[in-house]
């Protein structure tokens, strides 16, 4: 497995501005992967952050609005920008550790409120 | 599109009782499977994956198949406990596709 930190565990931010999620791993990992649960939803996956190249988005997530870097293999970051209420989730990394069989491994999320 | 499909909850059961959440999935190529779980306030954890045709995850108790006639992989668990309250995913990843597609979650709820 893997130990996966978060920060902010939670924030409370005004309409209009941005916040940075910060996800640390204990160890280097090539995939690491952003996800959001709205309230009382499944997970909808973001994007995909490679160490070293662009993050790949999935559709309806753009990169204007959630910037994404990945400086080294153990880091990155996901920033939700001009946000609004409707940016209230909880946003998950994830890592895969390799293999064949793709199993990932989830931070403890962060709950984003958006007034 | 590749998609999971889970049983609509919330459930509701008393302990000891037996636990069966259903899941079944639609997928272009051969999907490995996973249930994971999500405690009040905590993140997703890994609770059982399989990743071929009639294989079984295992584990805490819980158990599913990998049926690939039905395209199914139920959860199932045969004297729930308190502890187990929880929100239950089913998911699957591609070779190759390095993502994970999960369902709509099942919330369970345990009464002592």
């Amino acid at each position: 497995s893997a130990v996966i930190s978060q920060k902010p565990s939670r924030d409370i931010c005004q309409r209009g501005t941005s916040l940075t999620i910060q996800c640390q791993v204990d160890s280097q990992v090539t995939m690491m992967f952003w996800y959001r649960q709205q309230p009382g939803q499944s997970l909808t996956l973001i994007a995909t952050a490679n160490q070293g190249s662009e993050a790949t988005y999935e559709s309806g997530f753009v990169i204007d609005k959630f910037p994404i870097s990945r400086p080294n293999l153990t880091f990155s970051t996901l920033t939700v920008s001009n946000m609004s209420p409707e940016d209230s989730s909880i946003y998950l990394c994830s890592v895969d550790r390799g293999g064949a069989f793709n199993e990932q491994f989830f931070g403890p999320g962060t709950r984003l409120t958006v007034l | 599109g590749d998609s999971v499909t889970q049983m609509e909850g919330p459930v509701t059961l008393s302990e000891e009782a037996f636990l069966t959440i259903n899941c079944t999935y639609t997928a272009t190529g051969y999907p490995s499977l996973f249930w994971y779980v999500q405690y009040p306030g905590e993140g997703l954890q890994l609770l059982l994956k399989a990743t071929k045709a009639d294989d079984k995850g295992s584990n805490k108790g819980f158990e599913a198949t990998y049926r690939k006639e039905t395209t199914s992989f139920h959860l199932e668990k045969g004297s729930v406990q308190v502890s187990d309250s929880a929100v239950y995913f089913c998911a699957l990843s591609l070779q190759g596709a390095q993502k994970l597609v999960f369902g709509q979650g099942t919330r369970l709820t345990i009464n002592p």
